[in-house]
């Protein structure tokens, strides 16, 4: 079973440039959560998907940031545009959508914004 | 807000020694306790979760940790650590019958000296 994808592993861009992350969650998990991690500090919770739809965007910093997940599938976190404080690594991750089971995560995209 | 408390940012062990990484959190209601480790350039993975019953749970590598309610407590214990222990371990709830994302601690680093 392939695992949770994220692309690209590693991004610098500057000031004010637009990335887009991609999440390839497990196939048939039906949750997908983004995580983000600045350095030094914990893991925090960004936003969770439940197939297409946003259940929980609370987690999101502000409106520069753009979450979708066409189709239920793949996820895409869009940070347009870019500045100096979202450097971090990004995690996705995904899990089924009942029962007791524990999310999987992706290796992670460490973004820098310099 | 819930939230999870590591006591320890970084550990240095030498092998064969035992480990035991504090957690605690605050939330009153009921939780569901999780340890993740991440190996050096590898992805979060599950080492061991407590949903309900025996309070002390066994997970991979080892690894054990003991859910005491009375303290908020989840600590994470190995009697003998090995070199390839080395990694960085976090402790996250999720809080029982939310949208189910996970709130982690800061994360321990521990480094086992061969």
């Amino acid at each position: 079973e392939a695992g949770v994808t994220q692309f690209p592993s590693h991004s610098v861009i500057e000031k004010g440039q637009t990335v887009t992350l991609r999440c390839d969650p497990i196939s048939g998990h039906d949750n997908l959560y983004w995580y983000r991690r600045v350095m030094g500090k914990e893991i925090k919770f960004l936003l969770h998907f439940v197939k297409e739809s946003k259940q929980d965007e609370s987690g999101m910093p502000n409106n520069r940031f753009l979450a979708e997940r066409t189709g239920g599938t793949y996820s895409t976190l869009k940070v347009q545009p870019a500045e100096l404080e979202d450097s971090g690594v990004y995690f996705c991750a995904s899990s089924h959508l009942t029962g007791r089971t524990e999310a999987f995560f992706g290796q992670g995209t460490r973004l820098t914004v310099v | 807000a819930q939230s999870v408390s590591q006591h320890n940012h970084h550990v240095i062990l030498s092998e064969a020694a035992s480990l035991e990484l504090g957690c605690n959190y605050s939330y009153g209601g009921t939780v569901n306790l999780f340890w993740y480790v991440q190996y050096p350039g590898q992805h979060l993975q599950l080492l061991l979760k407590y949903f309900s019953g025996d309070p002390l749970v066994k997970g991979i590598k080892g690894f054990e940790a003991e859910f005491i309610k009375s303290k908020f407590s989840f600590n994470l214990r190995k009697p003998s650590v090995q070199w390839s222990d080395t990694a960085e371990y976090f402790c996250a709830v999720i809080v029982s019958g939310s949208a189910r994302q996970l709130t982690f601690g800061s994360g321990t680093q521990l480094t086992v000296l061969p």
